[in-house]
């Protein structure tokens, strides 16, 4: 069964400081991955996708199959990045085709 | 831009009642799903419809059934709420499966609707 952790709860950092939110995963293939991120008050809305290979609002994040990891990163935190954040693993095969798996949510606070 | 709306933010309910939530997206999605979100659980998938009077069971489908009767519209039925069915409900959707990865594997949320059962 595939399977989406996220260890740390709660994450607190400063203004300007780097920030790392871990997400680990396990999957039978070739895993296509998401972050998703819920402003306080907004839905919940992608953040970024492995296969873009993009950067969004400072945001990015590379697979790694070595270590099942798909960690997002800001080299420069922003107040404006407190959130909730969710990792998410798409079934891509058989009858769950589509179904996200979902970690259980990382809080990412950034103090001034 | 996708729209999925929920109709209701938020909802009171008493125990033993039997409780509708409605979601009512307009891009002609086939897929839609229902989630719950708990702190501490992340989402948690309950049901989800690949197309018109489809339905297939999430993670935690019990005490919980749905219908969609029409492509736009999914609705998550309680059939006798709960307090343990307190939680925050997503409803999100998805275009149509398609081969191997790309833009169709993302989903689109609403605004969620917050249940409370007393």
């Amino acid at each position: 069964a595939q399977r989406v952790t996220q260890p740390e709860k709660l994450l607190s950092v400063f203004k300007g400081a780097p920030v790392e939110l871990k997400c680990n995963y396990s999957y039978s293939g070739s895993p296509e991955l998401f972050w998703y991120v819920q402003y306080s008050r907004q839905r919940l809305q992608l953040l970024l996708r492995h296969i873009s290979r993009e950067s969004i609002k400072g945001f990015t994040a590379d697979l790694n199959k070595g270590e099942t990891s798909f960690h997002l990163k800001k080299p420069f935190a922003q107040e404006e990045d407190s959130a909730m954040y969710y990792c998410a693993l798409p079934s891509l095969q058989g009858t769950s085709y589509g179904k996200l798996t979902f970690g259980q949510g990382t809080i990412l606070t950034v103090h001034p | 831009d996708v729209k999925v709306t929920q109709s209701s933010r938020y909802l009171v309910k008493r125990t033993g009642e039997k409780v509708f939530l409605e979601c009512v997206q307009d891009m002609d999605h086939e897929n839609m799903f229902w989630y719950r979100q708990d702190p501490g659980l992340g989402l948690r998938l309950i049901y989800f419809s690949y197309d018109v009077k489809m339905k297939e069971k999430g993670d935690i489908p019990e005490g919980y059934s749905v219908s969609r009767e029409k492509k736009e519209r999914f609705s998550l039925i309680l059939e006798s709420a709960s307090t343990n069915q307190t939680s925050m409900y997503l409803c999100a959707t998805r275009d149509s499966p398609g081969g191997g990865y790309g833009a169709k594997n993302i989903q689109y949320f609403g605004a969620g609707t917050r249940l409370s059962v007393l």
